[in-house]
Parts: structure tokens; C-alpha cells; sequence
């Protein structure tokens, strides 16, 4: 697989369930994002790593919980969600712009959640 | 903190006309100015993107302008077709700093 895949594409959860989003990039880069995309709004950063050190975390509540294990490899944990938290979920990947990286940003086709 | 602004959120078209979507900024710092194109079920890709030492940059049908001194900046789609039909997003980005998105425009090209 190329660029940036993320799974599942689809989630449908209730409140008091706890799943994980996974994202992986095939593109050698070392920094990796979370946005939440919701309707009529601008993507909403919520997290960022560089090279697996969280460096921002904009503040999101703590029932999403981000693990960076690899540079390649990134997940959002849920749970205890309220619907207000659905969403479209999208991972995204760079070159480290802080380190003189390139800029773009590659993102993947996101995870649609809805929270009953 | 950068903040982003984009009109309009709609916009519908004849095939073959242009489309202009345009951005404002707020943190004169900025230097890097993106814009992305998302389709129905993928994630945004990039289409066009511009430094602030450059004024305007073009490629094929798509083209950007910056005004630095008005902070503002616009994304030109000519001759358009419906395969660009989509929501456009306009970014821009300070130094040492995350990327601010604007909220999307929605692009109908109406064949």
C-alpha cells in the first residue's frame, strides 16, 4: 500500500464502548496528525507527533487518548464518547517542518464515526 | 493564534466558467499557503500550494494569488470542469507552527 491508510472507514459506536482508530503512512515521514473534521467547520488539529513525541495536544478531552508507537504508525483511542463527538477522523503525515521538512501534508481518507 | 477565513462556502458554476474562492489570514508570519481538494469519501489532497515570496503561481487550470500587505490570498479555477466538483479547503501555516485550515467551500460544476 502507498500514502496514508487509516481503518476502519467506518465506525458506529455507543458511549460507553472503547475502540481505536489506526492510521499508518507509507511515506517515510516523521511527523503524524489527528483532525476531526466535522460538517461546516475547519479541520480541527488535535494532535501531533514528531518523530513519536507528542508535541501538541490542543486541548482534547481525555476521552481520546493518542499512542505513537513507530513513526509510521499512529492510533486514537476512544471511549466514553458523547455524540457530539461524531465526526470524519483523518490522519495526516509530513516531513517534519520544524526540522526544515517540506510543508504538505498527506492525509488519509479518514474514519467516519458516529456515537450513539 | 492563526486564524483562517474562506468565502463563500458555496458556490455553484456553468461548466466552462470560473470559479474564485478566496482566504483571509490573520497572523502576518504566515509564510506557506496550501489548498486542498477533498471528494466525496477521501481526505483532502493537495492541489496548489504558494510561499509568501511568490505572488501568484499557476498550473494548467488551477492558479493561486497572494496579497501579502491585504493578508489575503485565492484560489482561480478556469474552464471548469465537473470532475471539479468538490469541497476546497485554503490553509496557511506561521513559522515553527501548525497548519490553520478555513472551513471549506463547496464547488458545483454544473455540466
Amino acid at each position: 500500500e502507498t500514502g496514508v491508510t487509516q481503518t476502519p472507514r467506518h465506525l458506529v459506536m455507543g458511549m460507553t464502548n472503547k475502540k481505536s482508530l489506526k492510521c499508518e503512512q507509507h511515506l517515510g515521514h516523521n511527523a503524524m496528525y489527528w483532525y476531526k473534521q466535522s460538517a461546516k467547520k475547519p479541520l480541527e488539529l488535535m494532535f501531533v507527533y514528531n518523530f513519536k513525541e507528542q508535541t501538541e495536544n490542543n486541548s482534547v478531552p481525555s476521552r481520546f487518548s493518542p499512542e505513537c508507537p513507530n513513526s509510521s504508525h499512529l492510533f486514537l483511542h476512544l471511549h466514553t464518547l458523547q455524540p457530539e463527538d461524531s465526526a470524519l477522523y483523518l490522519c495526516a503525515s509530513s516531513q517534519d517542518p520544524l526540522a526544515g521538512g517540506g510543508n504538505e501534508q498527506f492525509f488519509g481518507p479518514g474514519t467516519r464515526l458516529t456515537v450513539l | 493564534g492563526e486564524n483562517v477565513e474562506q468565502h463563500p462556502s458555496t458556490l455553484s458554476v456553468q461548466e466552462g466558467d470560473s470559479a474564485v474562492i478566496k482566504c483571509t489570514y490573520s497572523d502576518s508570519a504566515s509564510n506557506y499557503f496550501p489548498w486542498y481538494k477533498q471528494e466525496l469519501g477521501k481526505g483532502p489532497q493537495l492541489i496548489i500550494d504558494i510561499r509568501s515570496n511568490v505572488g501568484e503561481k499557476k498550473d494548467q487550470r488551477i492558479a493561486v494569488t497572494l496579497n501579502k500587505t491585504a493578508k489575503h490570498f485565492s484560489l482561480h479555477i478556469t474552464e471548469t470542469q465537473p470532475e471539479d466538483s468538490a469541497v476546497y479547503f485554503c490553509a496557511a501555516r506561521p513559522p515553527n507552527n501548525d497548519m490553520r485550515f478555513g472551513a471549506g467551500t463547496r464547488l458545483t460544476v454544473k455540466p
